[in-house]
């Protein structure tokens, strides 16, 4: 089946300007999960959906980050005003059926951000 | 906190030689150990994984211990082949997130 999905692959943005990150889950999964892979900080988790809620949004590194999910399944993050140091992959993960520390979670291919 | 840490790299091998490369954690509780490969061009994939002390999660070749005792979950591979080339993350989760080691990229010679 298909598997965890995100766009666009790539994205150049000037600073300041606002970006939208989008990630589709595998089907079914209710839990899903965003982080972001940078040089300096490795891989960092940002926020955890358990259906549309976020329990945990303590990874959010700043205000100008937020993130909704609709229908419990497609996510959005969005950053605003970008800086230079949001460079970075960010990944997006989904795991069935409950989240949990024993379930797998199957990582999408990431979307790229650099600002210029 | 939690906080995984493991072996720095890169590491380069010849085909055929045998891999570990160490990791260590700090975690309340019982946290799940996994090990997560990023082969060249691609996402993040589970390569194995260890929910209680003493279990050992095996897959392709690579195996891995959980022990408790020295808070280790050290991989392990007998002979690697040039298709093993990639990054290793050693990764922790006793709730829902994952926390990760830095990463090690391992090269294999022909």
């Amino acid at each position: 089946g298909a598997g965890v999905s995100q766009s666009p692959s790539n994205k150049v943005t000037e600073k300041g300007k606002d970006v939208e990150l989008r990630c589709d889950p595998i089907s079914g999964h209710t839990a899903l999960y965003w982080y972001r892979q940078s040089l300096g900080q490795g891989l960092e988790f940002l926020i955890y959906f358990q259906g549309n809620s976020a329990p945990d949004k303590s990874g959010l590194p700043s205000d100008r980050f937020s993130a909704e999910r609709t229908g419990g399944s497609v996510s959005t993050l969005t950053i605003q005003r970008t800086q230079q140091e949001d460079s970075a992959v960010y990944l997006c993960a989904s795991s069935s059926p409950f989240g949990g520390s024993s379930y797998e979670q199957y990582f999408g291919p990431g979307t790229r951000l650099t600002v210029t | 906190g939690n906080s995984v840490t493991q072996m720095e790299g890169p590491v380069t091998l010849s085909e055929e030689a045998f891999l570990t490369i160490n990791c260590t954690y700090t975690a309340t509780g019982y946290p799940s150990l996994f090990w997560y490969v990023q082969y060249p061009g691609e996402g993040l994939q589970l390569l194995l994984k260890a929910t209680k002390a003493d279990d050992k999660g095996s897959n392709k070749g690579f195996e891995a211990t959980y022990r408790k005792e020295t808070t280790s979950f050290h991989l392990e591979k007998g002979s690697v082949q040039v298709s093993d080339s990639a990054v290793y993350f050693c990764a922790l989760s006793n709730d829902y997130k994952l926390s990760f080691g830095a990463g090690t990229t391992v090269t294999v010679r022909a």
